[in-house]
């Protein structure tokens, strides 16, 4: 069981967009369209911001999206805003209700 | 509201025990699935433990498998995960996570940390 791949840092100037990666296996990312994306801030637990790879959960802002190729799934972030500046995991669902997160990527609002 | 509050952490030394427990309510805790996910010191998530929503199917990460337990009161709206031979290496904030049809996790704990160390 080893981690997904993400980028270990991003950053932006406000407005602009960015996109962080997250690479895993054809037994995982490329075997299921089951990626999930968590938004963390400092000291505060995970929270759910895309699932199913490219859906937004009620009360998500629209800045944010989710796509997959191949076994590499994306999460882009569109305007970036100062409240974005956050640590970033993408999960992928490996079978038999196994789960394979990234190693997290910090996102900079420059 | 949804709610889920983690108990039971704390410093125990290595080869000690633990039990965890997740409080849940606002929601009917007998119809999800729950898992544990945990966070070492300046790391990043590690998927621990899943059980499924009757407590018949559990699973684990190869890196607890065999020392941890995962188990389920619906009555008592509660999850636990038993923690047995703890390693430094074990030393995680702990939270609970409900799980989604879609292999996601909508709701987590605010998490208890857990400390292995002599």
């Amino acid at each position: 069981q080893s981690a997904l791949t993400q980028p270990a840092s991003v950053s932006g100037s406000p407005g602009q967009s960015i996109t962080i990666s997250c690479t895993g296996t054809s037994s995982d990312v490329g075997s299921y369209n089951l990626v999930s994306w968590y938004q963390q801030h400092p000291g505060k637990a995970p929270k759910l911001m895309i699932y199913e790879v490219s859906k937004r959960p009620s009360g998500v802002s629209n800045r944010f999206s989710g796509s997959k190729s191949g076994n590499t799934a994306s999460l882009t972030i569109s305007g970036l805003q100062a409240e974005d500046e956050a640590d970033y995991y993408c999960c992928s669902y490996a079978g038999s209700s196994l789960r394979m997160f990234g190693g997290g990527t910090k996102l900079t609002v420059l | 509201e949804v709610q889920l509050v983690e108990s039971g952490g704390g410093l125990v030394q290595p080869g000690g025990s633990l039990r965890l427990s997740c409080a849940a309510s606002g929601f009917t805790f007998s119809s999800y699935e729950m898992n544990w996910v945990r966070q070492a010191p300046g790391k990043g998530l590690e998927w621990v433990s899943y059980i499924s929503s009757s407590g018949s199917t559990i699973y684990y990460a190869d890196s607890v498998k065999g020392r941890f337990t995962i188990s389920r009161d619906n009555a008592k709206n509660s999850l636990y995960l038993q923690m047995n031979s703890l390693r430094a290496e074990d030393t995680a904030v702990y939270y609970c996570a409900r799980d989604t049809d879609y292999y996601s996790f909508d709701y987590w704990g605010q998490g208890t940390l857990v400390t292995v160390s002599s």
